[in-house]
C-alpha cells in the first residue's frame, strides 16, 4: 500500500516552453501533497504544500507565478513549470500525506527535468 | 532555516560489516524523525519515524536511535548486504507551524561490496 507515481519519470523540454508533471497517489487519499526539488549534490528541498481544494503554499524564494500547482482531487495534484529556462533543470519529486498524517510522507520516483 | 546534517556524505563497507551514520538536528524544534532508503530510480522508502527522546526502532538489521535533547540519530546496518546500498535520507519535522513539513539532510550514500 501507500504507492504516489509521479509522471513523466523524465522530460526534456526547450526554454520557453512550459512542463507539467503529475503526481498520484494510487491506493489512498491525499489532502495534502508536497512538492520538492533537488539540485545536484544538494538535499531535497521543500517548494511547496498542495492542500486539496484549495491555493498552495509556496516556501520563501519558490515563485508561485513559475511553479503553478494544482491539486484538483485527493489523488492528483500537478506542477507546471511555466516559461522554463535552463535553470529549473532539476529533479523534482513529490510526496503525499495520508489523512491521518502519522506515517509521514509518501514519495513517487521523481522527475528529472532538462531544459535545452 | 533548520539545519539537519548527515554524516558521512558517502560510505563504502564490504559484504558483512556492520555500520552506522549520523543525522543531527535542532534540539529546540522537534515533532518527528523520519528515516528514509532511496535506491535509485526508485521512490524514497520510509524505514522509520521517531518521536520520543529515547526511542530505538527496528527493522530486520537496521535500527535507529533518537537523542532529541542533544538532536541526533543514528542509523545502524548490521551485517550489510549488497542489497543495502542506497542513499540514506533523514528528514526533520519540526512541528508548530512546520507541521507536516520535512526538512532533509544530504543524505549518506551507502555503498556494499559483495
Amino acid at each position: 500500500g501507500a504507492v504516489v507515481s509521479q509522471h513523466p519519470s523524465r522530460v526534456i523540454c526547450k526554454s520557453g516552453t512550459s512542463v507539467k508533471i503529475e503526481c498520484r497517489s494510487l491506493d489512498f487519499q491525499a489532502t495534502t501533497m508536497f512538492w520538492y526539488r533537488q539540485f545536484p549534490k544538494q538535499s531535497l528541498m521543500l517548494m511547496a504544500t498542495s492542500n486539496e481544494g484549495s491555493k498552495a503554499t509556496y516556501e520563501q524564494g519558490v515563485e508561485k507565478d513559475k511553479f503553478l500547482i494544482n491539486h484538483a482531487s485527493l489523488t492528483l495534484s500537478t506542477l507546471t513549470v511555466t516559461s522554463a529556462h535552463p535553470e529549473d533543470s532539476s529533479f523534482y519529486i513529490c510526496s503525499a500525506r495520508d489523512l491521518a498524517g502519522v506515517r509521514g510522507q509518501y514519495f513517487g520516483p521523481g522527475t528529472r527535468l532538462t531544459v535545452t | 532555516i533548520l539545519n539537519v546534517e548527515q554524516s558521512p556524505q558517502s560510505l563504502h563497507v564490504q559484504e558483512g560489516d556492520s555500520t552506522n551514520f549520523t543525522c543531527s538536528f535542532p534540539s529546540s524544534n522537534f515533532y518527528a524523525l523520519h528515516w528514509y532508503r532511496w535506491e535509485t530510480a526508485k521512490s524514497p522508502e520510509a524505514l522509520f519515524v521517531m518521536t520520543l527522546n529515547g526511542d530505538e526502532k527496528k527493522k530486520g538489521r537496521i535500527s535507529a536511535t533518537l537523542n532529541t535533547k542533544e538532536g541526533y540519530s543514528y542509523l545502524y546496518i548490521k551485517g550489510s548486504q549488497p542489497e543495502d546500498s542506497a542513499t540514506y535520507l533523514c528528514a526533520l519535522n519540526a512541528g508548530g507551524t512546520s507541521y507536516g513539513k520535512l526538512t532533509f539532510g544530504q543524505g549518506t550514500i551507502l555503498t556494499v561490496h559483495p
